[in-house]
Order: C-alpha cells, then structure tokens, then sequence
C-alpha cells in the first residue's frame, strides 16, 4: 500500500520531442505528489509538483496530469532538450506525514 | 540563504565499522530526513527529524541512528556496517507546516567493504 509504481524505465526521446513518465499509486491518504529531476553526483531537486483537488498542472514545459480515481499520475516533458536528460523521480506523501515514498526513477536520455 | 550541504562527499568503511555523516539544512528549515538511494533505486526514507525529536522511520533498523542539533544540522550514525549498506545516502530539509517541498543536499557516497 505504501508503493509508488514508476513506468518506463529508462526512455529515448528524440530533441523536441515529448517525454512521458507514468506512476501508479495505491495509499488513497496520499495528497501531495512531485516529481524530482537529478542529475549524476546531484541530490533529486523538485521540478513539479501536484495536490489531488486538480487534474493537470503545467510549469513551462513541464505538465503533470492526475487521475484521483485511477490512482495514477505523470510527467509530460514538451520539446524535449538534451538538458532534460536526468533521471526523474515521482514520489507520493499525505498531508502532515513524514515519509516521502520515491517512485524507482526513470533514466530520460534527449538525443539531439 | 544556503542550500543544504553533506559531509563528507565521499566514504569507505568496511564490514562492521562505525560511520557518521552529517547534514546542514536550508536557513529557516526545522525539519530534517535521511534518505538512502541504492544504485539505480529511488531514495528510501530512513527517518525524519523535527526540532531534535525523531518525528517517524522507515523500515530500517535500529543500528541506523540520528540526531538533530538546536541549529538543526543533523547527524545520521550507521553502527555494524554491512555490505549493502553502501549507497548514496541524502539528506533534506523542510520547514515543518509550510508544505512538504523537501530540498535535498548532494549526497555522502558510501562504499562498505
């Protein structure tokens, strides 16, 4: 019940592209959601995050779209950059909690 | 304002030794959480502290201990070291109350022999 599924992987997308990550989720107490970018040698930095009372959110080139009752969430990267190129994070807490649950990350590679 | 920093950035022990590592908050930040990140694994929560008390743990044992300083620096001790404990070990902070946005330091590699 405390998982946070993260699909795919790794991924290639091509420069200009759009990059999709996915994860599911199954603790319903869960109420806040971001997405963490890190770079090698780098701790995760916030990019993007998310509450369950709206169903998309977009910073720039960076959207997160929600779905409360599929329990699923993610990441959409529009015109993909070769700088975009990290390894991405989603995680999942509730309100007042403690503990941050990690997705197991996706390696995104933005060929030029 | 600082960010949060580790020390060291590196480490080697080996099986069964001692090991501290330390963790300076973001100015203004009363809470601070341990992480470790394994290889190509997403951080694990180890525990949380706030205001010098441990505020809730992850499901790792009781040799993996902390402390929080009244700066709010905070130590996190690993006692008996063991193989799998070599990681990236993450340390961040967050102002209790204001949201959950966690800064994160850059991490203390550790390599267990």
């Amino acid at each position: 019940q405390q998982q946070v599924k993260q699909s795919p992987q790794s991924l290639i997308v091509q420069k200009g592209g759009i990059s999709i990550i996915n994860c599911a989720y199954e603790n319903t107490a869960f109420d806040y959601f971001p997405w963490y970018q890190q770079f090698p040698g780098k701790g995760p930095a916030l990019l993007i995050a998310i509450r369950p009372d709206v169903s998309e959110k977009k910073e720039g080139r960076f959207t997160i779209s929600f779905n409360k009752s599929a329990k699923q969430f993610s990441l959409h990267i529009m015109d993909s950059q070769p700088g975009d190129s990290a390894t991405y994070f989603c995680a999942a807490s509730d309100t007042g909690g403690f503990k941050t649950i990690f997705g197991a990350g996706t390696r995104l590679f933005v060929k030029a | 304002e600082t960010g949060v920093t580790q020390s060291p950035t590196h480490l080697i022990k080996t099986r069964g030794q001692q090991v501290t590592l330390r963790c300076s908050s973001q100015s203004g930040h009363n809470t601070v959480s341990w992480y470790q990140q394994a290889l190509g694994q997403g951080p694990q929560f180890i525990f949380q502290y706030y205001r010098e008390e441990e505020n809730g743990r992850g499901n790792f044992p009781p040799r993996f201990s902390g402390l929080q300083f009244p700066n709010y620096s905070s130590e996190l001790n690993v006692n008996a070291l063991e193989l799998d404990d070599s990681a990236l070990y993450l340390c961040a902070s967050s102002l209790q109350g204001v949201g959950e946005t966690q800064y994160f330091g850059p991490g203390t590699r550790l390599l267990v022999l």
